[in-house]
């Protein structure tokens, strides 16, 4: 069966600092991935998605990019952190992408202090 | 902008009570839709989904109805749970643009 794994689960980072968020596939290939932002009371916001290896697209211009050095795995960056990034950070994933539904993994809380 | 959203931001029921959550999207050529069950902390699960040539899906406890003539969906519990209280987000999917467009979620509260 698929499973999907973040890290870190939570993370606490000061304005200005770096960020790597990491998002992982099991048990599937060439999936299509994809991060979303989910401020909270909110709803998710789509802030990159990957149909393959290093192919990335954005939906919002912003501080964050994201990079897919493995067919399995996504990740999340960012070079100077703003108060704005806090929120919570899903990967999600889908399997074969015009028929199939989008499977979410646990989430990164991430508070930018 | 095009966009799905819900009538209702928070819904309290009375457990075993029937619960109907309610969600407009505004792209009549959207193919498929699905409901989303997110409790807090964690990541949004799958719970129900329906294709837009149909206009009714059960699955166990929960109906998906589809009204693509005003361009609505509701998802119906019957004898909700405290386990169901949870936010919901029904999603929008156009496959020509490959992507998923989530509603702002609806909260339940289920009370004993």
């Amino acid at each position: 069966s698929q499973t999907i794994h973040q890290w870190p689960a939570t993370l606490v980072q000061p304005v200005g600092s770096p960020l790597s968020l990491e998002c992982t596939v099991e048990g599937t290939s060439n999936p299509n991935l994809y991060w979303y932002r989910q401020a909270a009371g909110r709803g998710l916001q789509l802030l990159f998605y990957s149909v393959g290896i290093g192919q990335i697209s954005s939906e919002v211009p912003q501080n964050l990019s994201a990079s897919r050095p493995q067919d399995r795995q996504f990740i999340l960056s960012s070079k100077k952190l703003l108060l704005s990034d806090s929120g919570f950070y899903l990967c999600a994933w889908t399997d074969r992408p015009h028929t199939d539904t989008q499977y979410f993994g646990p989430g990164t809380r991430l508070t930018v202090l | 902008g095009e966009s799905v959203g819900l009538h209702l931001p928070t819904l309290s029921v009375q457990e075993g009570d029937n619960s109907i959550i309610n969600c407009a999207y505004s792209n009549s050529a959207s193919d498929y839709f699905i409901w989303y069950k997110q409790e807090s902390g964690k990541g949004p699960q799958f719970i129900i989904d329906i294709r837009s040539n149909m206009d009714k899906r059960q699955g166990q406890r929960v109906t998906v109805l589809l009204n693509k003539t005003v361009k609505h969906l509701s998802l119906q519990i019957a004898a909700t749970q405290p386990g169901d209280s949870a936010v919901y987000f029904c999603a929008e999917i156009r496959y020509n643009f490959n992507k998923f467009y989530f509603g702002s979620g609806t909260k339940l509260n289920v009370k004993p």
